[in-house]
């Protein structure tokens, strides 16, 4: 079945500094991957995806490259800032029928000043 | 706009009670997605309604009852719950494009039983 890993952290660093968390993902056939952030006290937002092999996600200054061949998709931030303390999520999902989003188990965030 | 509403944010209840949780998507989409979120965790899926049909029930308690009225409301009644029920409630929804969909979440609800 579908499976993603991801770094479970937590992940501490100082405002400015270069974020990566890893994801890689197990799936058949050619899945969407996604990144969701959790704020505390909220719920999911959608951070970006990506749907095919080589597209690179991003937004808000964050950005993920779909690679097939490593079957990864890892988020990247050059200069994380205190607003961005949540708790991260990849997640992938296979299409067609299938409604259901596999995800990881979450990497918690915190950006110091 | 890729807005999902919940009703309401935050619930208190006994475990005789009933009351229900209320979720509304305006962006046409055709399925919506029930999801239970315990603290530290990711969501776990509940429910999925596929064009106002329950397509997905994961083993889900009969004390957890979804209902879909039509294509934006997605409800879920809840009636002689447990204190272990407690947890975030989110709705999402997506488009049900077949190739790239895309599930959009709601605030959620927090839930305590008591």
């Amino acid at each position: 079945g579908d499976s993603v890993t991801q770094m479970e952290g937590p992940v501490t660093l100082s405002e400015e500094a270069f974020l990566t968390i890893n994801c890689t993902y197990t799936a058949t056939g050619y899945p969407s991957l996604f990144w969701y952030v959790q704020y505390p006290g909220e719920g999911l937002q959608l951070l970006l995806k990506a749907t095919k092999a080589d597209d690179k996600g991003s937004n808000k200054g964050f950005e993920a490259t779909y690679r097939k061949e490593t079957t990864s998709f890892h988020l990247e931030k050059g200069s994380v800032q205190v607003s961005d303390s949540a708790v991260y999520f990849c997640a992938l999902s296979s299409g067609g029928s299938n409604y259901k989003l596999t995800f990881g188990k979450g990497t918690l965030l915190t950006v110091n000043p | 706009d890729t807005e999902v509403t919940q009703t309401p944010k935050h619930l208190v209840m006994g475990m005789t009670n009933k009351k229900s949780l209320k979720c509304e998507q305006h962006m046409g989409h055709r399925a919506m997605y029930w999801y239970k979120q315990k603290a530290k965790k990711p969501p776990e899926l509940m429910f999925v309604y596929s064009y106002e049909k329950l397509s997905i029930n994961e083993s889900v308690p009969s004390r957890f009852s979804p209902e879909c009225p039509n294509s934006s409301l997605l409800n879920l009644h809840l009636h002689a719950l447990q204190p272990e029920d407690s947890a975030l409630y989110l709705c999402a929804s997506s488009s049900q494009d077949y190739s790239t969909d895309t599930q959009y979440f709601g605030p959620g609800t927090r839930l305590t039983v008591l």
